[in-house]
C-alpha cells in the first residue's frame, strides 16, 4: 500500500526558506506513470496546489508559486522535496505531499501524506 | 484563472441523500475530483474524472457533471460521512493550473 510521509522543520522565521521532504513507501518513485507533489492548506486561501515532479525531475508549478519554489526528486532514497523561499506569515499552513495523477483533461491527488504544520513567525 | 464555487454547508439527517454542488466556468472542459477531509486528517480522494470511484470508497458516494455544475451525491448518509468536502479541477487555460473549491461542511443531524 502506497504511503507518504512529510518531514521537515515546523517553525520558520519570515524570509527564511521552507524545506520539506516526502518519503514514499509501497511504490517506487521512479515509476514513469506517476507524478509526486505538494499541496498546502492555509487559513487564507484554503487548499492550493504548489507543484509536481516526475521521476526524471520534470516539474510543474502553479504560476503563483513558480518564482519561489523548487521541487526535486531523489530516486535513490525514494524521496522528493520542496523548497519555498522568502516565506511570510501567509505561508503558514499544513503542507501535504502526495501522488499526483496527470492525464489529459484531468489531475487528481491520491493518496496524500498526513500533512505537516509549518508556522512562519515574523 | 478557474474558480470553483461550493456552498459553505449542507445538512442532512442520517439515511437521507446529500448533494454537494461545485460550479465553475470551464467544468465542461475539465474533469472534477472530490475529496473528503475529516478534522485533523488529510483529504481523501472520493471521486475522480467526475464519476469514477477509487477502490475502497463506498458505493453510496457518486459524482455527476452536467456541464455548468458538478455534484457529489452521498446516498444513505451515515454519521461517519460528516466532514468537509472539496471539489478540484484543472484550470482550462493550461495543463497544470489546479483549482480547489472552498469546501462544503457536511453536517449529519
Amino acid at each position: 500500500q502506497l504511503h507518504l510521509q512529510e518531514s521537515g522543520p515546523g517553525l520558520l522565521k519570515a524570509s527564511e526558506t521552507l524545506s520539506l521532504t516526502c518519503t514514499v513507501s509501497g511504490a517506487a518513485i521512479s515509476r514513469t506513470d506517476y507524478y509526486w507533489g505538494w499541496i498546502r492548506q492555509t487559513p487564507g486561501k484554503g487548499l492550493e496546489c504548489i507543484g509536481s515532479v516526475d521521476y526524471s525531475g520534470t516539474t510543474y508549478h502553479t504560476p503563483s508559486f513558480k518564482s519561489r519554489v523548487t521541487i526535486s526528486v531523489d530516486t535513490s532514497k525514494n524521496q522528493f522535496s520542496l523548497k519555498l523561499t522568502s516565506v511570510t506569515a501567509a505561508d503558514t499552513g499544513v503542507y501535504f505531499c502526495g501522488r499526483h495523477v496527470i492525464v489529459p483533461a484531468a489531475i487528481w491527488f491520491d493518496p496524500w501524506g498526513q500533512g505537516t504544520l509549518v508556522t512562519v513567525s515574523s | 484563472s478557474q474558480e470553483l464555487t461550493q456552498p459553505p454547508s449542507v445538512s442532512v439527517s442520517p439515511g437521507q441523500t446529500a448533494r454537494i454542488t461545485c460550479s465553475g466556468d470551464a467544468l465542461s472542459k475539465q474533469y472534477i475530483s472530490w475529496y473528503q477531509q475529516r478534522p485533523g486528517q488529510a483529504p481523501v480522494l472520493m471521486i475522480y474524472k467526475d464519476s469514477e470511484r477509487p477502490s475502497g470508497i463506498p458505493e453510496r458516494f457518486s459524482g455527476s457533471n452536467s456541464g455548468a455544475t458538478v455534484t457529489l451525491t452521498i446516498s444513505g448518509v451515515q454519521a461517519e460521512d460528516e466532514a468537509d468536502y472539496y471539489c478540484q479541477s484543472a484550470d482550462s487555460s493550461g495543463k497544470y493550473h489546479v483549482a480547489f473549491g472552498g469546501g462544503t461542511k457536511l453536517t449529519v443531524l
